[in-house]
């Protein structure tokens, strides 16, 4: 059974600063790997598809890494507007979320 | 630009049913896959199931397996899910989602979500 883990579960860092989130899956998912910020009382957002695919109007601060069963989402200077939590999700089987990551301040 | 509304949310008692609707707009709805995604209270997300452009291919998450039917009219640019013998654990909100293209995996466009408490 696939298991997508997020780590770490909060991250706390001061605007400006870099923010690195990891996703690991229990399996290959060979590149199939979606992150979305869902901010409280928003809908979620879609930020990153195929592993590295910044999507539409999504700001060139956030990017993603990774391939195999290892990922990763770095934001390079947080911006007021990036406290959020992120969750990575794989769809290379049927679609999985991980737990997510909470990124305060 | 995309718009999707869910509606048919609320309170039910445990064991009863609730079907939840989502109508799409500002996009070709018979082009795209659609999907629902809940959150519990206090918990992550969770996708629920998703449905391919012509309905042909439809999955499910093992927790709704023979309990929750996804279906959608491409005439009316709507997508449902019935949700069928509720648990208390089915409390979440619920987002209707819009795939990248015609199969589902990732969602890239969402509602803003409609509530459903399962409670006696």
């Amino acid at each position: 059974e696939l298991v997508m883990t997020q780590s770490p579960a909060t991250l706390s860092v001061s605007p400006g600063e870099r923010a690195t989130l990891s996703c690991r899956a229990s399996q290959n998912v060979y590149g199939s790997l979606a992150w979305y910020q869902h901010k409280p009382g928003q809908a979620p957002r879609l930020l990153i598809y195929g592993a590295s695919i910044r999507a539409t109007d999504v700001p060139a601060r956030f990017s993603g890494s990774g391939s195999g069963t290892e990922y990763t989402l770095t934001i390079s200077s947080l911006q007021s507007e990036d406290f959020a939590t992120y969750y990575c999700q794989q769809y290379d089987q049927r679609p999985l979320f991980g737990q997510g990551t909470k990124v305060e301040i | 630009e995309v718009q999707l509304v869910e509606s048919g949310g609320g309170l039910v008692q445990p064991g009863k049913s609730l079907r939840l609707s989502c109508a799409g707009s500002g996009f070709r709805f018979e082009d795209y896959a659609m999907d629902w995604v809940r959150q519990a209270p206090g918990k992550g997300l969770e996708w629920v199931s998703g449905i391919s452009w012509n309905s042909g291919n439809i999955g499910y998450a093992d927790s709704v397996k023979g309990r929750f039917t996804i279906s959608r009219d491409n005439a009316k640019n709507i997508v449902y899910l019935q949700m069928d013998s509720l648990r208390t654990e089915d409390t979440a909100f619920y987002y209707c989602g819009r795939g990248r293209d015609s199969g589902y995996d990732l969602v890239a466009h969402w509602g803003q979500g409609t509530l459903v408490t399962v409670s006696s």
